[in-house]
């Protein structure tokens, strides 16, 4: 099993849909919690950060964190054909400068006009 | 967000040549970034783990005297593949850490490398 399964893709929708997003891990001691962004050809934009079980949101996104399950989840509301991308889960240790990112394999997005 | 920079954005070498990448942190000190590979439609391949100041932590199977990676400072990172081969040829991505046991990653925006 890997350590950081996400949702296989790709996923379309059209726009002004919810869109749910998740990621399931197997490691109890990831503690940091983040999703990424990445458009084609560019580097993955930091979308969320969290470290604590519960939702948090900004703006049309939620990130949802349930460590009991070991499952989180991006929810984006009101897509837009702009939020058509790839998106990642990326969780680490909280141990050190040296903490490395694990990411899921990514979910490719496309909202429809 | 932070703001971490690549240079350059594009680069195409002939084989045996090397090949200089920069990551620089703009807004921020970064004690610790990371490099990253990426082929088409898969996900990021860690490849090494630059902290300023010391020798940069290497993944398994990554070639530590064809990928070299110098920390100088607390926003420069560079990677430098030497006597680079067509299968060299990748899309490259720099992040660095923000301070803190919490510290977030930002990511530079890649270079993509091309090896003839």
């Amino acid at each position: 099993q890997k350590e950081v399964e996400q949702d296989p893709g790709p996923l379309s929708v059209p726009e002004g849909a919810i869109v749910s997003l998740n990621c399931t891990y197997s490691n109890s001691a990831f503690q940091y919690f983040m999703w990424y962004r990445q458009y084609s050809r560019k580097g993955p934009e930091l979308l969320m950060y969290t470290y604590s079980s519960g939702n948090k949101e900004d703006g049309r996104f939620t990130a949802q964190v349930d460590k009991s399950s070991k499952y989180i989840s991006l929810f984006i509301r009101d897509s837009q054909p702009s939020d058509s991308a790839t998106y990642l889960c990326a969780m680490s240790y909280p141990t050190g400068a040296n903490s490395k990112l694990t990411f899921g394999k990514g979910i490719t997005l496309s909202v429809r006009p | 967000g932070a703001v971490v920079s690549q240079h350059p954005s594009r680069v195409i070498c002939k084989s045996g040549t090397s090949v200089k990448i920069e990551c620089r942190s703009l807004d921020f000190q970064a004690t610790t970034m990371f490099w990253y590979r990426q082929f088409p439609k898969k996900s990021l391949m860690l490849m090494a783990t630059s902290n300023e100041g010391s020798k940069a932590t290497y993944e398994q199977g990554v070639e530590k005297d064809k990928f070299l990676i110098n920390h100088a400072s607390l926003t420069l990172s560079t990677l430098t593949v030497t006597s680079a081969h067509p299968e060299d040829s990748s899309f490259y991505i720099c992040s660095a850490r923000t301070p803190g046991t919490m510290g977030e990653q930002y990511f530079g925006p890649g270079t993509r490398l091309t090896v003839t």
